[in-house]
């Protein structure tokens, strides 16, 4: 079973609006939470990273948060251009010796006019 | 600039051929990795090294080979016992912390 679920697994949105993605996770221990942004065709760049102290940290118009506690995070993206549509990947990192990833399957997002 | 190479961009196999992706970095990272990305799936560990003349397997190691002669240079063999080969590969390499994960652009391998 997948450690990381996200949802939804796509949504279209207009342009402008804002939208929340969600991310569950089971890996533990926990060492650190990630999120990625990845264009069609091309490699995944990292949005945010939050350690098990952090519940929210922004990267412009993306906001992730973070509840440790019941092993949950999201990632607002506020006032969405036609530029945000990608997958948006959430990543786990083990607190082993080497911070194994456990990814996500992504959520597509499509931003239209 | 620093960063992470990939080549080729796109890759077409035979069946029963053997074939070598390239990732090469100039960011000076010790550790790099080999993951597989299949629609609809989280990318899957093939292989990683944490430093040069040593790889571990990952989880879905069967059928590929890897080498580390450079710290710079990973390349990925997938090789004719990888049933599956058809799928979207990417390199990434980090830092000595757990937060410098840097990924390659990818390359499209297609079995045809």
């Amino acid at each position: 079973k997948n450690q990381v679920e996200q949802s939804p697994q796509s949504l279209i949105i207009l342009e402008g609006k804002n939208c929340t993605l969600q991310c569950n996770y089971t890996v533990s221990p926990f060492s650190n939470l990630r999120w990625y942004k990845q264009d069609t065709g091309r490699g995944p760049v990292s949005l945010t990273i939050m350690t098990f102290s952090e519940n929210t940290k922004s990267n412009g118009r993306y906001t992730a948060t973070l509840d440790a506690d019941t092993k949950q995070s999201s990632l607002h993206i506020t006032a969405s251009q036609l530029s945000d549509s990608a997958s948006y990947i959430c990543v786990v990192s083990e607190a082993d010796s080497w911070g194994k990833l456990q990814f996500g399957a992504g959520t597509q997002v499509v931003v239209t006019p | 600039d620093g960063g992470i190479t990939q080549s080729p961009k796109y890759l077409f196999r035979k069946e029963g051929q053997n074939v070598t992706l390239s990732c090469e970095q100039n960011l000076n990272h010790d550790a790099m990795y080999w993951y597989r990305q299949d629609p609809g799936q989280g990318l899957r560990l093939i292989y990683y090294s944490q430093i040069v003349n040593d790889f571990q397997k990952g989880d879905i190691a069967e059928g590929y080979s890897v080498s580390r002669e450079k710290k710079e240079s990973f390349p990925l063999t997938v090789t004719s016992a990888q049933k599956n080969p058809t799928a979207f590969y990417l390199c990434a390499s980090k830092t000595d912390t757990h937060y410098g994960y840097t990924f390659g652009s990818g390359t499209r391998l297609t079995v045809v």
